[in-house]
């Protein structure tokens, strides 16, 4: 069973500290991503990365930044937390090679993180 | 940009009624997938759909692809209350794995 972890289910944090959201998956997958969901927006893609070192931004990257030193882990970085970033955030893996891992090339989500900024 | 509207997005419906939810786009999508998503949890993979016209069944639920392959459809024959949840279509852009998500279907299933 695939399976992807989230550092915490819930956070509070306060305007201006820099907050660390961290992704755990254990399939050896080449691909992270780090997404943000908010009621009527869908989930919106912040970042992603399709191997070790190697980030892209998705489609809202303001604010933020990814680290990806291991193949496991994927971290999300709030430089200096804002309110509007208030949200639930979902951290989800692919493979790049489907057919060899005999799997789907679905996205594999985590519980996500609910993330409160006061 | 590529936008992906779902309708409805909001569904409240009596156990053993049909429903159909909507995936519309003016973008063409190299496949297409539904997931649901239960309340403190991260969405689910339920089908992926890629060939245009494309019919696919998992039990009470059938799904469907556009000729076009811009639109999909999700029906659900006789719901029933464990099928509450939040539906989210997603489209893959030019097989690069990265998906653009619709807004979501929220069904509520009355006992």
């Amino acid at each position: 069973d695939v399976k992807v972890t989230q550092s915490s289910r819930y956070l509070v944090k306060r305007t201006g500290e820099k907050v660390f959201l961290e992704c755990v998956q254990d399939m050896d997958h080449e691909n992270m991503f780090w997404y943000r969901q908010d009621p009527g927006l869908g989930l919106r893609l912040i970042y992603f990365s399709y191997d070790v070192k190697m980030k892209e931004k998705g489609d809202i990257p303001e604010g933020y930044s990814v680290s990806r030193e291991k193949k496991e882990r994927f971290s999300l970085i709030l430089e200096s937390a804002s309110t509007n970033q208030t949200s639930m955030y979902l951290c989800a893996s692919t493979t790049s090679y489907p057919e060899l891992a005999d799997l789907s090339d679905t996205q594999y989500f985590g519980p996500g993180t609910r993330l409160t900024v006061l | 940009t590529q936008l992906l509207e779902q309708s409805p997005q909001f569904l409240s419906i009596q156990e053993g009624e049909n429903l159909t939810v909507y995936c519309n786009s003016s973008s063409v999508f190299s496949s297409l997938q539904w997931y649901r998503q239960e309340p403190g949890e991260g969405p689910v993979l339920l089908v992926t759909v890629v060939t245009g016209g494309e019919v696919k069944k998992l039990k009470r639920l059938t799904f469907q692809f556009g000729d076009a392959r811009k639109d999909s459809s999700l029906h659900i024959t006789a719901a029933q209350p464990g099928d509450t949840g939040l539906y989210l279509c997603a489209g893959e852009r030019d097989s690069s794995y990265k998906l653009i998500f619709g807004s979501g279907t929220r069904l509520l299933v009355r006992p």
